[in-house]
């Protein structure tokens, strides 16, 4: 089946633009994580979202970013205003569910690149 | 808090030699074990995972067992190729829905 779909996978955009990133994830989980992942860097938790739930936002940097989850299922992040040190690769994970032994099914990411 | 503790890289070995990539942890439950792999320019992919004290966890030639007496999870493999060259992340899951994330090894196999 399809597995955790992301988009764009590359996006170059200029400091000061305001940029959305979008997961789609597989049908049926309910779990929803966004992590970003510096060059050579291990995982920064930003964002995760379980069902109908309030999203744990506590990993966003700054409030200039934000990411919402439409009906269950589609995930957007948004940066706005970028800063350069918002370059990195921004990966989206989903979950049947998001406890115990399941696992997370990871995208392929969106590499950002701010000039 | 919990937290997962593993080699640093990178690591770099010879086609069919063994590997060991140590991993450590500490968590007042008692979590799920997990490790990821995540290949150059690819997401991170589920490897191999155990739930419980004495299982054991293998895919694609590796193996890892849950060893609750020395809190350890270490990865092994006894010959490896090219293709096993990535990042490995070891990860915990406790009580909640957080995965806690070891740092990655880089792992480099010259043929």
């Amino acid at each position: 089946g399809a597995g955790v779909s992301q988009s764009p996978s590359n996006k170059v955009t200029e400091k000061g633009k305001d940029v959305e990133l979008r997961c789609d994830p597989i049908s049926g989980h309910t779990a929803l994580y966004w992590y970003r992942q510096s060059l050579g860097q291990g995982l920064e938790f930003l964002i995760y979202f379980q069902g109908n739930s309030a999203p744990d936002k506590s990993g966003l940097p700054s409030d200039r970013f934000s990411a919402e989850r439409t009906g269950g299922s589609v995930s957007t992040l948004t940066i706005q205003r970028t800063q350069q040190e918002d370059s990195a690769v921004y990966l989206c994970a989903s979950s049947l569910r998001g406890q115990g032994d399941s696992p997370l099914h990871f995208g392929n990411g969106t590499r950002l690149t701010v000039t | 808090g919990d937290s997962v503790t593993q080699m640093e890289g990178p690591v770099t070995l010879s086609e069919e030699a063994c590997l060991t990539i140590n991993c450590t942890y500490t968590a007042t439950g008692y979590p799920s074990l997990f490790w990821y792999v995540q290949y150059p320019g690819e997401g991170l992919q589920l490897l191999l995972k155990a739930t419980k004290a004495d299982d054991k966890g293998s895919n694609k030639g590796f193996e890892a067992t849950y060893r609750k007496e020395t809190t350890s999870f270490h990865l092994e493999k006894g010959s490896v190729q090219v293709s096993d060259s990535a990042v490995y992340f070891c990860a915990l899951r406790d009580s909640n829905y957080q995965l806690i994330w070891g740092a990655g090894t880089k792992l480099i196999i010259k043929p």
